[in-house]
């Protein structure tokens, strides 16, 4: 039972790339949910899904967007990356309250 | 809308003694509310969560929290903290109607020898 997987883990970016971050849970989990943690600002919800199909914005959406086309995947796309996109990634997923973490992915933006 | 405030950014205690971490929310409804705390380094992993009933909840490693509806507020506590307790910690609310969580910025514990 992996839980939630992200791939990759750290990722070097120059300005104006783009890239996507994959997440994907074993768990049959309905919700899932991508989360920048930078410095002092603790954890800020990017985007989330309530379920296969959906997607909704979180505190933090732009410059970014998410697709939830496998209730398994929730995948974070950056489509032209800024150096203030520099952060930790987290996705997590639940059934409904305890949110389950992935591992991170590292990513600088040059 | 939700947010959740945590004053502390930082907190040193010594080793051996209390601790309160503080967390404030904002929210409409009655809240789902949680701590998780993040070893450095580390993804995060829940300490506990209050979901309604006994306003005083137990959680892992010997914390507590207790919800003040009156005071918006859901303190973390620990009464003898271990070297190992430093980390950081997250205040979270949610809702079962929007399954939207919010996390505070955090608060940074150091334990003194």
């Amino acid at each position: 039972n992996a839980g939630v997987t992200q791939t990759p883990k750290f990722r070097v970016l120059k300005t104006g790339q783009s890239m996507t971050l994959l997440c994907a849970q074993d768990m049959n989990h309905e919700y899932m949910y991508w989360y920048r943690q930078d410095p002092g600002m603790g954890l800020r919800l990017i985007h989330y899904s309530v379920g296969e199909g959906t997607t909704a914005k979180g505190e933090v959406p732009d410059g970014y967007n998410v697709s939830r086309l496998k209730k398994q995947n929730f995948l974070l796309g950056l489509e032209s990356a800024a150096p203030s996109q520099t952060s930790v990634y987290f996705c997590a997923s639940t059934p409904g309250a305890k949110l389950f973490f992935g591992s991170g992915t590292q990513l600088s933006v040059l | 809308a939700q947010s959740v405030t945590q004053p502390d950014i930082h907190i040193t205690v010594s080793e051996g003694a209390s601790l309160e971490l503080r967390c404030n929310y904002s929210y409409g409804a009655t809240p789902y509310l949680f701590w998780y705390v993040q070893s450095p380094g580390q993804g995060l992993q829940l300490l506990l969560k209050y979901f309604s009933g006994d306003t005083l909840v137990q959680g892992i490693k010997g914390f507590e929290a207790e919800f003040k509806r009156s005071q918006s507020s859901f303190n973390l506590r620990k009464p003898s903290v271990h070297w190992s307790d430093a980390a950081e910690y997250f205040c979270a609310v949610g809702s079962s109607g929007t399954y939207k969580y919010i996390f505070g910025t955090g608060t940074r514990l150091k334990v003194l020898a």
